[in-house]
C-alpha cells in the first residue's frame, strides 16, 4: 500500500458533535481528496487540496470542512456531525495533476463513521 | 449532471468463465477512464486505464473504450475467485474532476 494512514478506522459519535478525520501520507505527493462512499453511490469527492493551504469544494462539501497546514496531513472536520454523514470515509493522493492523463489514486484504509 | 452509470449487480460466473463489465457515462468531454477493484471492507486500487478508443490488455484483464457510445468496459478472462470484488468505473470529465460508478459487484465461484 501506498504510505498513507486514515485515524481513526472507526468512530462512532452522537448527532452534533464535532468529529474530524486525519489522513497522513509519507509519499510527498501535492494531491489529497477526501471520499466518501455510500452505498448505491460509489465514492464521491467531499474536498481536495492541491497543496499546502490551497483546498477546494467538492460535490459533497456541505458540512464538511478541511485543513492542510503541511503537505503530509489533510484533515477533515464535519462541524457538526448529523446522520446523514454516516459513511465510509476515504482519503486518496495522487502524484499526478488531475485530469493528467497519468493521473492514479491511491487511496487510504478509510474511517467507518457513525452518526447516532 | 454528469454521471457514470454501473449495474450493480450481482454479476456470479464460474470460475475460468470471462467476466464481462460495463460502464456508461454522459460527458461527452470526458478523456480519460479508469477500473477500480474494491475487495469487501478494504480500500480501491487501480487496475487499468484507458484514453483512446479499442482495446487495452495487462494479463487476464481487457478494458475497452468506445467514445462515440459513452461506454467502457472491464473483461476478466480466465475468472478466479479471488477476482470476487467490486469493480469501480471512474471517469474524468471535461471538468477535470474524477467521477466514480457505484461499482458492480462481482462473484466468482469455484
Amino acid at each position: 500500500d501506498a504510505g498513507i494512514t486514515q485515524s481513526p478506522r472507526h468512530k462512532v459519535t452522537e448527532t452534533g458533535t464535532p468529529v474530524t478525520l486525519r489522513c497522513h501520507q509519507t509519499e510527498n505527493h501535492r494531491y489529497m481528496y477526501w471520499y466518501r462512499q455510500d452505498p448505491g453511490h460509489g465514492l464521491r469527492l467531499i474536498h481536495y487540496s492541491y497543496g499546502v493551504k490551497d483546498t477546494d469544494k467538492g460535490e459533497v462539501s456541505d458540512g464538511y470542512s478541511v485543513s492542510r497546514s503541511k503537505t503530509e496531513d489533510f484533515l477533515l472536520t464535519l462541524e457538526s456531525a448529523t446522520s446523514s454523514q454516516t459513511s465510509v470515509y476515504f482519503c486518496a493522493i495522487s502524484e499526478f495533476l488531475p485530469g493528467a492523463t497519468n493521473e492514479k489514486l491511491f487511496f487510504g484504509s478509510g474511517t467507518q463513521l457513525s452518526v447516532l | 449532471q454528469k454521471e457514470v452509470e454501473q449495474n450493480s449487480g450481482p454479476l456470479s460466473v464460474p470460475e475460468g468463465a470471462i467476466a464481462s463489465l460495463n460502464c456508461t457515462y454522459s460527458d461527452r468531454g470526458s478523456q480519460s477512464f479508469f477500473w477500480y477493484r474494491q475487495y469487501s471492507g478494504k480500500s480501491p486500487e487501480l487496475i487499468m486505464s484507458i484514453y483512446s478508443n479499442g482495446d487495452k490488455e495487462d494479463g487476464r484483464f481487457t478494458a475497452q473504450l468506445n467514445k462515440a457510445s459513452q461506454y467502457v468496459s472491464l473483461l476478466i478472462r480466465d475468472s478466479q475467485p479471488s477476482d470476487s470484488a467490486t469493480y469501480l468505473c471512474a471517469v474524468i470529465d471535461s471538468s477535470n474532476d474524477m467521477r466514480f460508478g457505484a461499482g458492480t459487484r462481482l462473484t466468482v465461484k469455484p
